[in-house]
Formats: structure tokens, C-alpha cells, sequence
């Protein structure tokens, strides 16, 4: 079993629909949790860092983390064309490398 | 700032062959990474960096070194090259840290595509 899981898609919506991805792990001692953009053919991006528990917002991405079920979230409102990516949860333990853990990817198509 | 660059964009290997692929980063950085990307696995870490003259081994080391001569170069070497390293490799470097934004945003470079026949 993978420590991260993410289901790879792909996840196909109209625009401006909400987009929902999510990511479950099986190490309770992952601290740091991020999500990754990543276009076709390019490197990954960070799109969201929260630590711990609870939620974050930006603009229209919000990030929760819930770890006390070992899931978190993200979630796109009012998508757009220019969404279409895939998207990479990762996570660390605090310790020192930085090493993230990567889940496998959700590739999300958003349709005009 | 050219951020992270890799070298070759592109390789196709012969079993067995050698080849050395290059990343460069222009911002400083202390952490250096090298990931494979293969379909459904997300990213793997196979060596990483925490300053020059340091390596430590990832997820998947077997069948790479690497060396980290100069803060601002990484190189990941494959010596006999298989089949099962075909894959998109990916760089990537950071600032040290024990927690926060900058020093979790891993800056990735635009990947080497290689094929092992």
C-alpha cells in the first residue's frame, strides 16, 4: 500500500463548476501538506502549503486538512479552462531534507 | 532568474549505456532533489542534497548516483542504463528550514524526458 493515495482521474467538469480532489496517507506523522499544479509537460508548481489541521484559502483554491482521519482536500471554485492540470498532494514529517511524499496525481479537465 | 534548469530535455539510452543528466539552479539554494515521474506514481525521490559535497539516498537510489560538487549543480548519473529507468526525471531545490512557505516550495525544473531501450 502506498503511503499516499490519490485517485488519478480523470476528473472531467464543466467550467465554473467546483472541482473536489482529495488525498488519503497512512503516516499520522506527516506535518506539512501541500498541493502541486502541474501542466502537461512541465515541472509541478506549489499551489497550497497548510500545516496541520484545518483550512486555508486563496483565492479560489481552498486547502483543508483533516488528521485525525488521515484526509485532506482541495477544492477549486468557479473553474476555469485555464485549471486543466494535474494535481499532486505531497506532505512531510518535520525533519530535516525537506523529503516530500508524493500521491500518484488527479488530472482534472475542466470544459468550456 | 533562470530558476531550475535540467539537461538534456531529452535522451534515448541503449541498454547499458551511461549518461549523466545536469541540473542547475540560480537561487541559492541548499536542497536539491532529484524525483522520476512514471504514470499512476506520482513522484519518487531517488537522491537528494543538503548542501554541496552531501548525498543521502530517497525512495528509489538503486541504479543512480549522484554528485553535488557546487552548491548550484546537481548531477544524477545513471552507469548502466535499463528498461525499467525509462521515465521523466525531474529537479528541484529549496531554502533549509523547519517549517513555512518558502521552505516548502519545492521549485522544480521542466524535466528530462529519457527512454532506455
Amino acid at each position: 500500500q502506498k503511503e499516499v493515495e490519490q485517485d488519478p482521474g480523470p476528473l472531467s467538469v464543466p467550467e465554473g463548476a467546483i472541482v473536489s480532489l482529495n488525498c488519503t496517507y497512512s503516516n499520522s506523522a506527516f506535518q506539512y501538506f501541500m498541493w502541486y499544479r502541474q501542466y502537461s509537460r512541465k515541472g509541478p508548481e506549489l499551489l497550497m502549503y497548510t500545516y496541520s489541521s484545518g483550512n486555508k484559502e486563496d483565492g479560489r483554491f481552498t486547502a483543508q486538512v483533516d488528521k485525525s482521519s488521515k484526509y485532506i482536500s482541495l477544492f477549486i471554485r468557479d473553474s476555469q479552462p485555464s485549471d486543466s492540470a494535474t494535481y499532486l498532494c505531497a506532505m512531510r514529517f518535520k525533519a530535516a531534507g525537506n523529503k516530500l511524499t508524493f500521491g500518484g496525481g488527479t488530472r482534472v479537465l475542466v470544459k468550456p | 532568474n533562470a530558476g531550475v534548469t535540467q539537461t538534456p530535455k531529452f535522451r534515448v539510452l541503449k541498454t547499458g549505456q551511461s549518461m549523466t543528466l545536469l541540473c542547475a539552479q540560480d537561487m541559492n539554494h541548499e536542497y536539491m532533489y532529484w524525483y522520476r515521474q512514471d504514470p499512476g506514481m506520482g513522484l519518487r525521490l531517488i537522491h537528494y542534497s543538503v548542501g554541496e559535497g552531501t548525498t543521502a539516498k530517497g525512495e528509489v537510489p538503486d541504479g543512480y548516483n549522484v554528485s553535488r560538487l557546487k552548491k548550484q549543480n546537481f548531477l544524477l548519473g545513471l552507469e548502466s542504463a535499463a528498461p525499467s529507468q525509462t521515465s521523466v526525471y525531474f529537479c528541484a531545490s529549496t531554502e533549509p528550514g523547519t517549517s513555512g512557505f518558502r521552505t516548502d516550495t519545492q521549485y522544480f525544473g521542466p524535466g528530462t524526458r529519457l527512454t532506455v531501450l
